[in-house]
């Protein structure tokens, strides 16, 4: 199946500064790019979504970049914010790929 | 509320005994997936139903098994339950057949296995 890493598995920032995740897929057929927030004990919500003929899409203080070539994406928050603090993760999708990577736990302190 | 229902919420039972998950897709949607979470774990597919037939299927043991009824609500039967088995197991639906463009999660069914 699609082997999906995410980078890093943990991330501690401090309230206001900007954190990076990124998310890197071995199935060159992936065409659609999801990042989802998992608050504790809470479902998988969508937070952005890129497909694969754009670069770049950015929403208030989230944005996720994409490089096909690479075969990377990764997701970016700026001014981070204590509720940010949850696990991300990535699915990179082709069809009849459904696999989410391993998760990074952001830690935001106030 | 995401418009995906999973029921029950909580469920314990005891090794080796066997329970049925069920999931209501949002209005609209005509595929179900199946997810198993375990403890401070990632999301590991189990297997995709739509519109009513097996469409794909990812690491689902073979105790496990499920199906998608004609109103298409989905069933996942756990038998032969071991303790590894404790999880959170979320279904998710999409209108979409081949991608998970659109996910939508229900808020999962937590197993305990004592």
């Amino acid at each position: 199946g699609e082997n999906v890493e995410q980078h890093p598995s943990t991330l501690s920032v401090q309230e206001g500064d900007s954190a990076v995740i990124k998310c890197t897929y071995s199935d060159s057929a992936s065409n659609y790019f999801p990042w989802y927030k998992q608050e504790l004990g809470k479902r998988p919500q969508l937070i952005i979504d890129i497909r694969s003929n754009v670069g770049e899409k950015k929403d208030q203080r989230i944005a996720v970049t994409l490089n096909k070539t690479a075969k990377h994406f990764s997701l970016h928050i700026t001014e981070t914010q204590p509720e940010d603090s949850a696990v991300y993760f990535c699915a990179p999708s082709g069809f009849n790929k459904f696999y989410f990577g391993s998760g990074t736990k952001l830690n935001v302190k106030p | 509320d995401s418009g995906v229902t999973q029921t029950p919420k909580h469920l314990i039972t005891a090794t080796g005994q066997r329970v049925t998950l069920r999931c209501s897709p949002r209005s609209g949607d005509l595929s179900v997936y199946w997810y198993q979470q375990s403890l401070d774990q990632g999301l590991q597919f189990l297997i995709q139903y739509y519109n009513g037939e097996e469409r794909a299927k990812g690491n689902i043991l073979e105790r496990f098994s499920a199906q998608q009824f004609p109103d298409l609500h989905s069933e996942l039967n756990l038998s032969s339950l071991e303790l590894g088995d404790s999880a959170l197991y979320f279904c998710a639906s999409s209108v979409q057949k081949g991608s998970n463009y659109g996910y939508t999660f229900g808020s999962g069914t937590r197993l305990t296995v004592v």
